[in-house]
């Protein structure tokens, strides 16, 4: 069974600063993966997304990832954060049998804390 | 309204309680997803349904009941709950099931069962 690691469950970063969050996942093909954000009260919202091609993706709000085959690994990054990316965020890998996806495997999240 | 409402938005009941949630999605979508997120677990997918007919059922146990009379409705009757199936219940839609059909989530039911 496929499933997603989030090693760090909360990340201090000031202002400003650089941000990688770290997703490794296991699963035998090539998977489908996302990040998602969720901020508090809210649901997720999705960051983006890697399907096939090139592996840097770009998605909204300045965030980036890339999917390194070798290591199993889809990390998040973001040059510069601000205070309003204080967040939950979700890595998740989609398993496509070709007869119908089984849904979204999470991660148990990582939890973003910005310093001014 | 738009994109992916759920309702109430908090829920308490006791374990002798009958009560469903309601996801409604006004995205045109044909597939509809209930999600269980617990404090320091993962998110759990429940069930899926595609064009109203449920495709996955991720060994929920029964006194969770799911509805899908429409493409743009999603309930979860709920019935002899225990405690620790207090959590926030997110509900998701998208165009399909296919892998590359975006999920939109809604805001959720927290729900506390005493």
């Amino acid at each position: 069974a496929q499933s997603v690691t989030q090693p760090d469950i909360h990340i201090t970063v000031s202002e400003g600063a650089s941000l990688e969050l770290r997703c490794n996942y296991s699963y035998g093909a090539t998977p489908y993966l996302f990040w998602y954000v969720q901020s508090p009260g809210q649901g997720l919202q999705l960051l983006l997304k890697y399907f096939s091609g090139d592996t840097l993706v770009q998605g909204i709000k300045g965030f980036e990832a890339e999917f390194k085959r070798s290591q199993s690994s889809f990390n998040l990054r973001k040059p510069s954060v601000h205070w309003s990316d204080a967040a939950e965020y979700f890595c998740a890998v989609l398993m496509y049998s070709g007869g119908g996806a089984d849904g979204l495997t999470f991660g148990k999240g990582t939890h973003l804390i910005i310093q001014p | 309204e738009t994109g992916v409402t759920q309702t109430p938005r908090h829920l308490v009941m006791g374990m002798t309680n009958k009560k469903s949630l309601k996801c409604e999605q006004h995205l045109g979508h044909n597939a509809m997803y209930w999600y269980k997120q617990s404090a320091k677990k993962p998110l759990e997918l429940m069930f899926v349904y595609n064009f109203k007919e449920q495709t996955e059922n991720n060994s929920v146990p029964s006194r969770f009941s799911p509805e899908c009379p429409n493409s743009s409705h999603l309930f979860l009757h709920l019935h002899t709950l225990q405690p620790e199936d207090s959590a926030l219940y997110l509900c998701a839609s998208s165009q399909g099931t296919s892998g590359t059909n975006e999920q939109f989530f809604g805001p959720g039911t927290r729900l506390t069962v005493l």
